[in-house]
């Protein structure tokens, strides 16, 4: 069985502080790829960013970066100088051999001018 | 290139009644997907496609659910005797998958409330 655990529910920053929001999966697939996705209030997912499991490689998207770690099966998420356009739900989620995939309960991100 | 569309964005129902929802996915995706989202909650898959024939289904489509791809290109989720229960969001997704690892572009959703 595939689980995501986003343990953090809601974080609140003023504007031009760093978050870094955490993601905890379980997977018993030696293959797997993980995705981060945003949900604004206007409530379409948007896709952000994919990882193989074979590729630990750390990921840096103007204020995106990504840190992936097998060792502790955490693939977590920090904007830098967060903007209050980055308010939203962040959703982490699991892939494994299958196509679906299994989604964290997300974390909910404010950011106050 | 449009994305993802879904129809209709919003739908009201009286408990008992049958509702259809329709889902288009990106032209030149062979793969698509229902999820579906209860407030506060994440994404739960429902069932996917490859081209018309579907391939998975999860233990959350009772009998009263039916999704089809009749022809490998838009989708149907109809719900039977629709219950307060089945009030949630309802996203399609669609992706370009040959086995590999292309990510899910989701759809604006449907969102559902049974009175």
């Amino acid at each position: 069985a595939q689980k995501v655990t986003q343990a953090q529910t809601e974080i609140s920053v003023v504007e031009k502080e760093d978050v870094t929001l955490d993601c905890v999966y379980e997977t018993r697939d030696t293959t797997y790829y993980l995705f981060w996705y945003k949900q604004p209030p206007s409530g379409e997912l948007v896709f952000l960013i994919r990882r193989n499991s074979f590729d630990e490689q750390n990921e840096i998207s103007g204020r995106y970066s990504w840190n992936f770690q097998k060792s502790t099966s955490s693939f977590n998420f920090t904007i830098t100088a967060s903007q209050v356009v980055d308010s939203a739900v962040y959703f982490c989620a699991l892939r494994g051999a299958n196509s679906k995939l299994t989604f964290g309960k997300g974390i909910t991100l404010s950011v106050r001018p | 290139d449009t994305g993802v569309s879904q129809n209709p964005r919003h739908k009201i129902t009286k408990r008992g009644q049958n509702v259809t929802f329709r889902c288009d996915p990106i032209s030149e995706h062979n793969r698509l997907y229902w999820y579906r989202q209860t407030l506060g909650q994440g994404p739960e898959f429902l069932t996917y496609f490859q081209n018309e024939a579907q391939l998975e289904k999860s233990r959350l489509l009772s009998d009263r659910f039916s999704a089809e791809r009749p022809k490998g290109s838009f989708s149907t989720l109809e719900i039977q005797r629709t219950e307060q229960g089945d009030s949630a969001m309802y996203l399609c997704a669609s992706s370009l998958d040959s086995g590999g690892s292309y990510e899910q572009y989701f759809g604006p959703g449907t969102r559902l409330t049974v009175t």
